[in-house]
């Protein structure tokens, strides 16, 4: 069972444009919303995150947008730049309980920007 | 400060040998968490250690698996009688003492295991 769902599987921009990542999540218990950023061969590094108290967080040229009466969430990247060719990857996560800190990951999305 | 270290970063074993995974966390961290990422999906969870303590392994296969944090020295994830169906990669995230909901949990590089 997927808690996490995450699409669209890859995107192609050019250079400057907005690629948008969307995630969706069942379980309204859900603490905390991390996007991951990946490249080939490395481990996935924390890019930006957001708690559901909160619609929207910026940072830099990244943006997460949150709804939670809908249970979706989305990253938005602003001016992408070919540097941002990677696989990013939604989750979320419980701070409490048996399960406190395990992360629940959506499948990635692999970005793919044009010069 | 150094990262997460894994290693080996790449190990290839034969149908039935086992893999030996290697995971130490940043400094002053003692909690370490394993997932398995599959080619084409996103990181599934393992299990959770503290030193000498497994907290939650719920999500690791019931057999031919098992992890260890001891006292000194790194995580362990041992693979016994390895499958074709065990290639993955694997990766250890680390995160502090008295971890609590504001802190983060850093991956490593990961360990790419190809089984032959």
């Amino acid at each position: 069972q997927q808690q996490v769902k995450q699409s669209p599987q890859s995107l192609i921009v050019q250079k400057g444009g907005i690629p948008i990542i969307n995630c969706a999540y069942e379980n309204t218990a859900f603490d905390y919303f991390p996007w991951y950023q990946q490249f080939p061969g490395k481990g996935p590094a924390l890019l930006i995150a957001i708690r559901p108290d909160v619609s929207e967080k910026k940072e830099g040229r990244f943006t997460i947008s949150f709804n939670k009466s809908a249970k979706q969430f989305s990253l938005h990247i602003m001016d992408s730049q070919p540097g941002d060719s990677a696989t990013y990857f939604c989750a979320a996560r419980l701070d409490r309980g048996s399960t406190l800190g395990r992360l629940y990951f959506g499948r990635g999305t692999q970005l793919t920007v044009w010069p | 400060n150094a990262g997460v270290m894994q290693n080996p970063r790449h190990l290839v074993r034969r149908r039935g040998q086992e893999a030996r995974l290697r995971c130490s966390p940043m400094k002053g961290h003692s909690h370490v968490y394993w997932y398995r990422q599959l080619p084409e999906e996103g990181l599934k969870f393992m299990v959770y250690l503290q030193k000498e303590n497994i907290i939650d392994e719920s999500g690791m296969p019931k057999e031919r698996f098992s992890a260890e944090f001891p006292k000194e020295g790194p995580s362990i994830l041992r693979i016994q009688q390895v499958v074709r169906g065990d290639s993955a990669a694997y990766f250890c995230a680390s995160s502090p003492v008295g971890f609590d909901i504001r802190t983060e949990a850093f991956f490593g590089q990961g360990t790419r295991l190809t089984v032959v």
